[in-house]
């Protein structure tokens, strides 16, 4: 079954470390997202692709990077982590045209100390 | 900018009770809805979607409503069940143009059902 996988699914990581989410896709969905997400709160924007070699930030002002090499992996990275960091961060996908629902993955909850 | 916002942040029901959550956005222009369910520890899962050409559209034990004249949207879940107490989130799509599909996601509902 096609789907989406994020990891690690949990992480704690001492301020200063450069850290890398993973996410992969096996829908071949052209487009792929970064949401940032507090406990109970509402998913923020903070990186999307269209397609390969394209990313734009999202809504909310990230200090994370992402890239988009292959159309199934869009990896966020954190150069120097800091305990403002600390969230849960959820990558998405969608396909164009048709539906416009997005998938999700599980998540990965980030804790920095 | 444009958002979506949720009525009530926390909804308790009791089992086998129906539930309505609530939703109002604030773009008219927007086109498609989707609700997601979201359960503690995963990320949101797709339940129904509805287009603006519609006013309700039902799934399996869930109905969505659309109204565009107050620009609102309802999730109602039939003989609600335990394994329904997750976040509820109700997301838009604004169509910007072009190929872009970004949704618009409001601040989440916790529907919590009682035995």
């Amino acid at each position: 079954e096609a789907d989406i996988y994020q990891t690690p699914r949990y992480l704690v990581i001492g301020t200063g470390k450069k850290i890398t989410l993973e996410c992969s896709q096996t829908m071949g969905h052209d487009k792929m997202y970064w949401y940032q997400q507090d406990p109970g709160m509402e998913l923020h924007l903070i990186h999307y692709s269209y397609g390969v070699n394209s990313t734009e930030k999202g809504d909310l002002s990230s200090e994370s990077t992402v890239s988009r090499i292959r159309t199934e992996h869009f990896p966020l990275t954190l150069e120097s982590a800091r305990p403002s960091h600390t969230s849960q961060y959820l990558c998405a996908s969608s396909v164009s045209g048709g539906h416009y629902g997005y998938t999700f993955g599980s998540g990965t909850r980030l804790t920095v100390v | 900018g444009e958002s979506v916002g949720l009525h009530l942040p926390t909804l308790s029901v009791q089992e086998g009770d129906n539930s309505i959550i609530n939703c109002a956005y604030s773009n008219s222009a927007s086109d498609y809805f989707i609700w997601y369910k979201q359960e503690s520890g995963k990320g949101p899962q797709f339940i129904i979607d509805i287009r603006s050409n519609m006013d309700k559209r039902q799934g399996q034990r869930v109905t969505v409503l659309l109204n565009k004249t107050v620009k609102h949207l309802s999730l109602q879940i039939a003989a609600t069940q335990p394994g329904d107490s997750a976040v509820y989130f109700c997301a838009e799509r604004f169509p910007y143009g072009g190929a872009t599909n970004k949704l618009i996601f409001g601040t989440g509902t916790l529907l919590a059902v009682q035995p």
